[in-house]
This record gives structure tokens, C-alpha cells and sequence, in this order.
């Protein structure tokens, strides 16, 4: 998984409780993107970031947020997780910006 | 926003037979258009990619067309093999807001 790793690979947790999952880059990229992905729906931006401290809503931001204090570091939290969210979440780095998205592995998430 | 549909949702060919996947999208305004494979349980990885002032790129045995006044662009893929079994994700962009299509799961027959 060179560039882009994603922690957990895998988590199942319960409704209510908070989620924090971790996006790591060695690219020293400036834009990093958090995407869901469900059946149907292709994937979708959740949020995404254009630098330290700098973050963008997406396409569907609620019920999440995202922090990033170093280049190499974006989380996505949800704060009080519903059984909707249950879902694979793709970490993404790119260059040019927004344009040739490099996927991480990918974490898979089941809110029971 | 951005809206982009994809047809079909599943294909099915015969190893060397080609395929054709079709997205639209609704912004005038989006110019940059990639098409993602996806193989089962692994990344979403970019395969051919293609900017609003360019009708056709190719790569081997993909390419890619651009109908900008319709607003529509296809993957062509010829002499299909086994291996290009995966789904397959149109997108349109502009800036960071990148639409992905829902998914084309091709299957190519031996």
C-alpha cells in the first residue's frame, strides 16, 4: 500500500458509539478526501482537506467531521454512529488537486 | 450539484468481444472525466482519464470518448479479456467536487 494507508481495515461497533477512523499519506500531498462507498451509489465525498487545518464539506458531510493537524494525517470521526453508515470508507490522496485520486485500501465499517 | 448516471449497472460479454459503458452528467461546467476499475474487495483504481478539451484518448485496448454538447462519455474497451472483470466507475469533476456514476460490473466469459 504504498502512499496511502488506511486504519482500522475493519471495525464493527455499536449504534451511539464514536468512530474514529485514520487516513495516513507519505506523498506529502496537500489535498487528502474521505468517500464512502454503498451499493448503488457509487462513491461519494464525505469531506475532504486542501492543507493543515484546512477542511471542505462534501457531497454528504452529516453526521461526520474530519481533522487535520499534520499533512500526512486526515480523520474522519463520527461523533454518535447510526446503523446508515455502515459502509466502506475510502481514504484518497490526488495530484493534480482534485483530479487522479489515489485510493487507500479502504476501511470497512458495520454499526450494529 | 453534479449528477452523473451510468449504464448499463451489470454487462455481460464474450472473452474478445468488446464493451461500451456510457455516463451523463448535468454540469456544463465539470472538465475532467476518469474512469475508475474496481476489481472485488480492492481499491477503486484510475485507468484512463480524459479533460473537457479533448474528444477521445486512448490507451491500449481502452479509450475514451467525450460528447461535451451532450454531455455524455463512454469507455470503450476491445478484445476483452478475463482479467477486465471488475466494476467499472465513470466520474465527472471540477475543481474537488468529483461525482462518481453508480458502478458497471462487467463480466467477460471465457
Amino acid at each position: 500500500d504504498a502512499g496511502i494507508t488506511q486504519s482500522p481495515r475493519h471495525k464493527v461497533t455499536e449504534t451511539g458509539t464514536p468512530v474514529t477512523l485514520r487516513c495516513h499519506q507519505t506523498e506529502n500531498h496537500r489535498y487528502m478526501y474521505w468517500y464512502r462507498q454503498d451499493p448503488g451509489h457509487g462513491l461519494r465525498l464525505i469531506h475532504y482537506s486542501y492543507g493543515v487545518k484546512d477542511t471542505d464539506k462534501g457531497e454528504v458531510s452529516d453526521g461526520y467531521s474530519v481533522s487535520r493537524s499534520k499533512t500526512e494525517d486526515f480523520l474522519l470521526t463520527l461523533e454518535s454512529a447510526t446503523s446508515s453508515q455502515t459502509s466502506v470508507y475510502f481514504c484518497a490522496i490526488s495530484e493534480p488537486p482534485g483530479e487522479k485520486l489515489f485510493f487507500g485500501s479502504g476501511t470497512q465499517l458495520s454499526v450494529l | 450539484g453534479e449528477n452523473v448516471e451510468q449504464h448499463p449497472s451489470t454487462l455481460s460479454v464474450q472473452e474478445g468481444d468488446s464493451a461500451v459503458i456510457k455516463c451523463t452528467y448535468s454540469d456544463s461546467a465539470s472538465n475532467y472525466f476518469p474512469w475508475y476499475k474496481q476489481e472485488l474487495g480492492k481499491r477503486p483504481q484510475l485507468i484512463i482519464d480524459i479533460r473537457s478539451n479533448v474528444g477521445e484518448k486512448k490507451d491500449q485496448r481502452i479509450a475514451v470518448t467525450l460528447n461535451k454538447t451532450a454531455k455524455h462519455f463512454s469507455l470503450h474497451i476491445t478484445e476483452t479479456q478475463p482479467e477486465d472483470s471488475a466494476v467499472y466507475f465513470c466520474a465527472a469533476s471540477m475543481s474537488n467536487d468529483m461525482r462518481f456514476g453508480a458502478g458497471t460490473r462487467l463480466t467477460v466469459k471465457p
